[in-house]
């Protein structure tokens, strides 16, 4: 069964460091999602891809936050510089536009920032 | 705006007794609805969903919900627990637009009792 991949699985970095994730979504899908889980609450949406194009980043910190997927295919999530408030689990999803509207998810990076 | 109150943070249950996780959503579109299990360090797997046609929707590992559109709610059962079901649960929601980011509740951590 196709599966999102994403790593690393777990991240520790000081604050003020670059830290970078990434996703591998599931052959052939077009929509990419990020998730930022904090612990104890439910993910919420960073960015959607569709294919290249950016089509939801309303909630990404954009001053130290950037996400790309330049061939439609693979993405990065990217923070520089880190803050204490960026640990949590980052999750990817992909989804086909099928219209079953079923996102898979990855097993996620967990990154704790120091 | 979509969001999803699901009822209960922890809720425990002895093995064999029923499950029963609430979720209640607002929707200013007609929703789509799914729930998530999340395992401890993992990612989300999908149970179950409803998108449109019967509203009693059956899942994965002997869970289902039944969309209500009157109350608002869309509620996971299970009729017998089982040790394995202990993890934590995801209410979601997006609209029927198709590819839409998906907004989450606060989950709930199950717990069986041997």
């Amino acid at each position: 069964e196709a599966e999102v991949a994403q790593s690393p699985r777990y991240k520790i970095t000081e604050k003020s460091q670059a830290v970078a994730f990434w996703c591998d979504p599931i052959s052939g899908h077009a929509t990419l999602y990020w998730y930022r889980q904090i612990l104890g609450q439910g993910p919420e949406l960073l960015v959607q891809f569709q294919d290249e194009s950016v089509v939801d980043d309303s909630q990404l910190p954009k001053d130290r936050f950037s996400a790309e997927r330049l061939k439609g295919v693979d993405s990065t999530l990217k923070i520089q510089p880190a803050e204490l408030g960026d640990s949590a689990m980052y999750l990817c999803a992909s989804g086909d536009a099928s219209g079953t509207d079923t996102q898979y998810f990855g097993p996620g990076t967990r990154l704790t920032v120091l | 705006a979509q969001s999803v109150t699901q009822l209960g943070s922890h809720v425990s249950v002895s093995e064999g007794a029923l499950v029963l996780l609430r979720c209640n959503y607002s929707s200013s579109v007609p929703p789509y609805l799914f729930w998530y299990v999340q395992y401890p360090n993992q990612g989300l797997q999908l149970l179950l969903k409803y998108t449109t046609g019967a509203t009693l929707v059956k899942g994965i590992n002997g869970f289902e919900a039944e969309f209500k559109k009157s109350e608002t709610s869309f509620h996971l059962t299970k009729p017998s627990a089982h040790m394995s079901d202990a993890a934590e649960y995801f209410c979601a929601v997006s609209s029927n637009f198709g590819n839409e980011k998906l907004t989450f509740g606060t989950g709930t951590r199950l717990t069986i009792i041997p």
